[in-house]
């Protein structure tokens, strides 16, 4: 079936630092690929998404693009800060099996300052 | 306007007890889903209607039964509630593959 796996963490990082979280996927069809943020004692929230091959997704200096040839979707921001300290998931939807969403099992991520 | 909207926010209930957890979205989305969050984080989703009807039903004891009045509420009851049943539970609602999630209802079984 469907599945995502991420890099594990935590993850810490001094603010204004580069930051990668690597995302592949499984998928017999043609997933749509997202990257949704939890802030502490919060929802999800979604953080930007591509919908097809080479597609970029990009939101408040993050961005990922979708390798149909790696099968990934990484996300990467050039210099984090404090308040990007936050869960990040990784996730697909098969338009196959009703669009549900199937999440990777998160990377939590620590700025500090 | 909360656009997913889920009551109660904070559940704290003993075990055995039946409990509900109501969700309503004012988006017009046509598929909602019931997804559950362990104390690592994982996500899992349990349930799916669309348009009043189920169509994704993982594998989730027959004490959880989810109930959809209309397109626009999925509500999920809980007979019988155990310690493992204590997580953070999420409302979602999509349309064409665009998401929207509630902010989440903890439950604590005592």
């Amino acid at each position: 079936g469907d599945s995502v796996t991420q890099m594990e963490g935590p993850v810490t990082l001094s603010e204004e630092a580069f930051l990668t979280i690597n995302c592949t996927y499984t998928a017999t069809g043609y997933p749509s690929l997202f990257w949704y943020v939890q802030y502490p004692g919060e929802g999800l929230q979604l953080l930007l998404k591509a919908t097809k091959a080479d597609d970029k997704g990009s939101n408040k200096g993050f961005e990922a693009t979708y390798r149909k040839e790696t099968t990934s979707f990484h996300l990467e921001k050039g210099s984090v800060q404090v308040s990007d300290s936050a869960v990040y998931f990784c996730a697909l939807s098969d338009p196959a099996s009703y669009d549900k969403v199937i999440f990777g099992p998160g990377t939590s991520l620590s700025v500090i300052p | 306007d909360t656009a997913v909207s889920q009551t109660p926010k904070y559940l704290v209930t003993q075990m055995g007890n039946d409990k509900s957890i109501k969700c309503e979205q004012n988006l017009g989305h046509d598929t909602m889903y019931w997804y559950k969050q362990d104390s690592k984080k994982f996500l899992k989703i349990m349930f799916s209607y669309n348009n009043k009807e189920l169509i994704i039903n993982e594998t989730v004891p027959n004490r959880f039964s989810p109930k959809s009045p209309d397109k626009a509420h999925l509500n999920l009851h809980i007979n019988s509630l155990e310690l493992g049943d204590s997580a953070v539970y999420f409302c979602a609602s999509s349309r064409l593959g665009g998401y929207t999630f509630g902010s989440g209802t903890r439950l604590t079984v005592v």
